[in-house]
């Protein structure tokens, strides 16, 4: 399967600040990334679909100004949380789609926000 | 609304015995199936999956079986491991979600050596 990494692997920050995670392809190109969150033992919920070249498409309820998503090459796509505020402490994982339907998955980053 | 269900929180199995997890979905739309293994702090790992125009699917150890009429899925782990133990999530896509995954809440199992 395709080998995906996350950066950083962890990130504590301050209410009101930034915070960019990196998701890259190490062994192929990927026109479309995903990304997730998921919630102390929840599910894995898709917050977008990360296109290159053109603008993410948001899952309902998901703010598109809050979680800024660029994709800025076939490898790289990146979330950035603005303004972060407590509620927004979460594991946040990227994934790129095989060739069969199924999905690699990065190795995540858990966000604090204090 | 949840389409993808598990709705067993917690699994426990002795080495060397049988594992079976269990999945339902809502959507008939949903036309391919996927289970994923995770550990804490780690992003899911791609285990096995299935096409709706299939009712097994089988990969060394795990087997997946599916029952389109029951809306239904399983995972089988035999002989189960140790190295097993893990959080155990099935997803899947179709429709108009095709390319995206809709995950169940998880199963945790845990196999005793």
């Amino acid at each position: 399967g395709a080998v995906v990494s996350q950066h950083p692997s962890r990130v504590i920050c301050k209410s009101g600040t930034s915070v960019k995670i990196e998701c890259r392809s190490l062994d192929f190109q990927a026109t479309t990334m995903f990304w997730y969150r998921q919630f102390p033992k929840k599910s894995l919920m898709l917050m977008a679909t990360s296109n290159e070249g053109s603008k993410a498409t948001y899952e309902q309820g998901v703010e598109k100004d809050k979680f800024l998503i660029n994709h800025a090459s076939l490898t790289l796509s990146t979330l950035t949380v603005t303004s972060a505020h407590p509620e927004d402490s979460s594991f946040y994982i990227c994934s790129l789609p095989g060739p069969l339907g199924e999905q690699y998955f990065g190795p995540g980053t858990r966000l604090t926000v204090t | 609304d949840q389409q993808v269900k598990q709705n067993s929180p917690s699994l426990s199995v002795q080495e060397g015995r049988i594992s079976i997890l269990n999945c339902d979905y809502t959507n008939s739309m949903f036309d391919y199936f996927l289970w994923y293994k995770k550990y804490p702090a780690e992003g899911p790992t791609f285990l096995i999956s299935i096409s709706s125009i299939k009712d097994k699917n089988e990969d060394g150890r795990f087997t997946v079986f599916l029952n389109k009429s029951a809306k239904h899925l399983s995972l089988h782990i035999v002989p189960s491991q140790p190295g097993d133990s893990a959080v155990y999530f099935c997803a899947a896509s179709g429709g108009t979600s095709y390319g995206k995954l809709t995950f169940g809440q998880g199963t945790i199992l845990t196999v005793h050596p």
